[in-house]
């Protein structure tokens, strides 16, 4: 399996609830980050947290890191149509002269107005 | 702002053909990258770029080639393009150093026939 893994592969919910989105990944990393994909688009940097902070806000999106269990989520509030999108998350893994960044699989999240 | 600019947004070409994505980024950056997307897949890494002609091989660097002879202009080179190249491909660009985001362009979306 990949570096980084996305959970749940899809999530529908209704305008206004909350949504989480889970990432687990293997080895150790620097830094991880979450990005959004709009339908058949590119993808748009969120956050990036790095290995020595726990958590982080950005407007209505907070990322949580769990470095003991390898994990990462991001918790998008009060959700909005235009919050759909499929979102990743990358983790950087150090090589001897840079660093590479992987991609999970993604989760495609559907809000429902 | 900063901007990853794909020559195409769709591309059909024929099977045997000799296909050229190019990327261009205005933002100085050192690294240049380039994806494929495919569904369930995620982001899988084909080829990036520290430094003018300097490459590293991805995770699927098979029957492809790139070229970074200056430092804002990536290309990818599907040598002799094949059904299973029929992708979603995408170019993205960052600063050295591993703790910065990167901006990707629109993506361009190939159908090899």
């Amino acid at each position: 399996s990949q570096q980084g893994e996305e959970d749940p592969q899809a999530l529908s919910i209704q305008e206004g609830e909350n949504a989480t989105m889970n990432c687990s990944y293997k080895t150790s990393i620097n830094n991880l980050q979450w990005y959004r994909q709009n339908s058949g688009r590119g993808l748009v940097h969120l956050i990036l947290i790095r290995s020595n902070e726990r958590e982080k806000h950005s407007g209505r999106l907070r990322v949580t890191l769990d470095t003991s269990k390898k994990s990462s989520s991001l918790l998008i509030t009060a959700s909005r149509a235009a919050d759909t999108a499929s979102y990743f998350c990358a983790t950087d893994v150090k090589k001897t002269s840079y660093d590479k960044v992987i991609f999970g699989p993604g989760t495609s999240l559907s809000v429902i107005p | 702002d900063v901007k990853v600019t794909q020559s195409s947004r769709y591309l059909v070409k024929r099977t045997g053909e000799k296909v050229f994505l190019e990327c261009v980024q205005d933002m100085d950056h050192e690294n240049m990258f380039w994806y494929r997307q495919d569904p369930g897949l995620g982001l899988r890494l084909i080829y990036f770029s520290y430094d003018v002609k300097m490459k590293e091989k991805g995770d699927i660097p098979e029957g492809y080639s790139v070229s970074r002879e200056k430092k804002e202009r990536f290309s990818l080179i599907l040598e002799s393009a094949s059904t299973n190249q029929t992708s979603m491909y995408l170019c993205a660009s960052s600063f050295m150093g591993g703790y910065t985001e990167a901006f990707f362009g629109q993506g361009t979306r190939l159908t090899v026939v």
